[in-house]
């Protein structure tokens, strides 16, 4: 267990629908960061939060959105989902911005668009 | 960002010592090297960073050259169970740059 807590594991979820990914980082841990993994792909950075705040878009779509709250949790919200939208989403977190320690990863949630 | 560059994949047997390279070119003043590990269906794992010289831990050892513009991840006496992709990033320590993956090395242990 390394910490980072997403739910849920798998979700199965038809075309044009929308779905919300949950991540709750380390204990301690200010900064958030999501990721999409999908076969063809490899790693893919999409948006990093620090302490409730965006700091950081990468190949985000405009259907994505995402944010941190109060409690430092983090949700990803897909929505309009497309079959090409079906990966691995993974959260990590970090107690700081910066990569003293290295980022802690989730084990992921397993989105398949059907 | 320091763009990096790997081998694609690697072969070793169990109980050798394994040697990943990672070449970063561009890396600036402020970057650290990191090196993840990750299984399939698995989060990647931190294992080592470091920013110049040696840096041993319990699981590998990275090596840093004084330019710095490449580094290698040393993994002593292979075991099955270390069949992985093996992925080395360099950022700078803010937090506020993207932490982008390469493709990684794919390494394969065979007994």
């Amino acid at each position: 267990d390394s910490g980072v807590t997403q739910t849920p594991k798998h979700l199965i979820t038809a075309t044009g629908q929308r779905v919300t990914l949950r991540c709750s980082p380390r204990s301690g841990d200010l900064s958030v960061y999501w990721y999409q993994q999908s076969l063809d792909q490899g790693l893919q950075f999409l948006i990093q939060y620090y302490n409730g705040e965006e700091r950081a878009k990468g190949n985000i779509l405009e259907r994505f959105s995402a944010q941190q709250f109060p409690d430092l949790h983090s949700e990803l919200n897909l929505s309009s989902l497309e079959l090409g939208d079906s990966a691995l989403y993974f959260c990590a977190s970090s107690p700081r911005p910066g990569q003293d320690y290295g980022y802690t990863f989730g084990s992921g949630t397993r989105l398949t668009v059907v | 960002l320091a763009k990096t560059t790997q081998p694609i994949s690697m072969d070793s047997y169990e109980g050798q010592e394994v040697n990943i390279t990672c070449s970063h070119n561009n890396i600036a003043t402020n970057d650290y090297i990191t090196w993840y590990q990750q299984f399939p269906s698995q989060g990647p794992r931190f294992i080592i960073q470091g920013y110049k010289t040696k840096v041993t831990n319990e699981v590998a050892s990275l090596f840093i050259p004084a330019d710095r513009k490449s580094s290698t991840l040393s993994l002593p006496r292979v075991s099955l169970s270390d069949t992985a992709v093996y992925y080395c990033l360099v950022g700078d320590n803010t937090g506020f740059q993207k932490l982008v993956f390469g493709t990684g090395t794919r390494l394969l242990v065979s007994p």
